[in-house]
This record gives structure tokens, C-alpha cells and sequence, in this order.
């Protein structure tokens, strides 16, 4: 199994463009969430999924946008970069409603991304 | 609201010493209590958890913590450190009615001097 995957690993934006995130997991796992990591401030929850075709929103969720079509995929969109965004961006995800597992949350390898 | 409180932003050990990170949370519910490793440019990875049970839970490469309800920790420890411990180390804490989500430290670099 690869776990949780992310593409791309390395990306470099001009503010006001625009990208897109791609998370996939082969775990088939219900819950799956996008972290952003910037120094001294740990992970903050940008969005979650709950189960195919619903999200809702964490943190930090001004400036992004998510989807969920697919169980495995979970994209996060920018729609117009700005430098304010320049993080690590970690997809994650979880058994949910199983309870034995206790939410507990795989990661993936993320995202480094900066924004000019 | 939940919170987690990770002291010291880094801690630096010689190679052979106790490794000692201290976590503590709030909460209003009994909560999930995890300890996650990440090593440079990598993701996050699951070195232990408390969920239920004992309260001295045991996990990977040789790390331990005590969940203790009176003072509110869930600190992580090690008898003797390695030079490959060194890395960033996360405490967080989850709920069973939250949408598996949980709320993370600040993180804690550990250093480890041979």
C-alpha cells in the first residue's frame, strides 16, 4: 500500500495564480483533512471530509477550497495565491467511524509551496 | 474547545540521556491522546496513542508516556536517547464526537548531542 500520497511535492506560484493540491489515499478511509505547518505554530486544520462528497471547513479555511468527488481524493484548491500562503500543506486521513482506531491520522508526505 | 500545550520549543539532550517532552491538554470530555514524530521533510507519523485503558502506553523505537487525568499530561519520555530521535515531536489530542480531528502542539525539536 503507498499510505497517503500528494502531488506535487514542490510547487512556486506568483501571487494570483492559482493551483491545485491532490491528496489520494489507498486505506479507504472515510475522514481525510489538509493541515497547513508553518514554523512555531504546529498543524491548523485548513478542511476535512467526512465521507465521499461532503467537506467542511477548519481553522484556517479563507483562501482554499476543497472537494471531495472520489472516496480516496481530496484536492485543495488556491484560487488566487498569496504570499500569506507560502506553508507546508499536509493531507491526512482516518478511519472515522470505526471506533478501534480512535482517530487516529495518517499523513502524508506534503506540500512545500511558496508563493512570490 | 480543546487545547494542547507542548513546553519547550526545543529540548537538547546528550546521546545516551533521558529524553523527557512534555505535553498538556485541556478538555471538557475524555479525550484521545497522541504523540506524532516527524522527521525532517517528511509527514507526521504515530509514535503512540492513549485511548482507553492502561495509562502508561508503549510505543515505537522505544518511547513511552503516562497519561495522567489529574494533572492533565500525556508526556513522552525515553530512558536513553539516540542520535536518530532527533526530529520534531507533536502532542495532540482528539474526541470521539469530533470528526476525528484533532488539535495539535506547537511542536517540540529534539536535539540529540553525541
Amino acid at each position: 500500500n503507498a499510505g497517503v500520497t500528494q502531488t506535487p511535492k514542490f510547487r512556486v506560484l506568483k501571487t494570483g495564480q492559482s493551483m491545485t493540491l491532490l491528496c489520494a489515499q489507498d486505506m479507504n478511509h472515510e475522514y481525510m483533512y489538509w493541515y497547513r505547518q508553518d514554523p512555531g505554530m504546529g498543524l491548523r486544520l485548513i478542511h476535512y471530509s467526512v465521507g465521499e462528497g461532503t467537506t467542511a471547513k477548519g481553522e484556517v479555511p479563507d483562501g482554499y477550497n476543497v472537494s471531495r468527488l472520489k472516496k480516496q481524493n481530496f484536492l485543495l484548491g488556491l484560487e488566487s495565491a498569496a504570499p500569506s500562503q507560502t506553508s507546508v500543506y499536509f493531507c491526512a486521513s482516518s478511519y472515522g467511524i470505526i471506533r478501534l482506531h480512535y482517530n487516529e491520522q495518517f499523513f502524508g508526505p506534503g506540500t512545500r509551496l511558496t508563493v512570490l | 474547545a480543546q487545547s494542547v500545550t507542548q513546553l519547550g520549543s526545543h529540548v537538547s539532550v546528550s546521546e545516551g540521556a533521558l529524553v523527557l517532552l512534555r505535553c498538556n491538554y485541556s478538555s471538557s470530555v475524555p479525550p484521545y491522546l497522541f504523540w506524532y514524530v516527524q522527521y525532517p521533510n517528511q509527514g507526521l507519523q504515530l509514535l503512540l496513542k492513549y485511548t482507553t485503558g492502561a495509562t502508561l502506553v508503549k510505543g515505537i523505537n522505544g518511547f513511552e508516556a503516562e497519561f495522567k487525568k489529574s494533572e492533565t499530561s500525556f508526556h513522552l519520555t525515553k530512558p536513553s536517547a539516540h542520535m536518530s530521535d532527533a526530529a520534531e515531536y507533536f502532542c495532540a489530542v482528539s474526541f470521539n464526537t469530533n470528526a476525528g480531528k484533532s488539535t495539535f502542539g506547537d511542536g517540540t525539536t529534539l536535539t540529540v548531542k553525541p
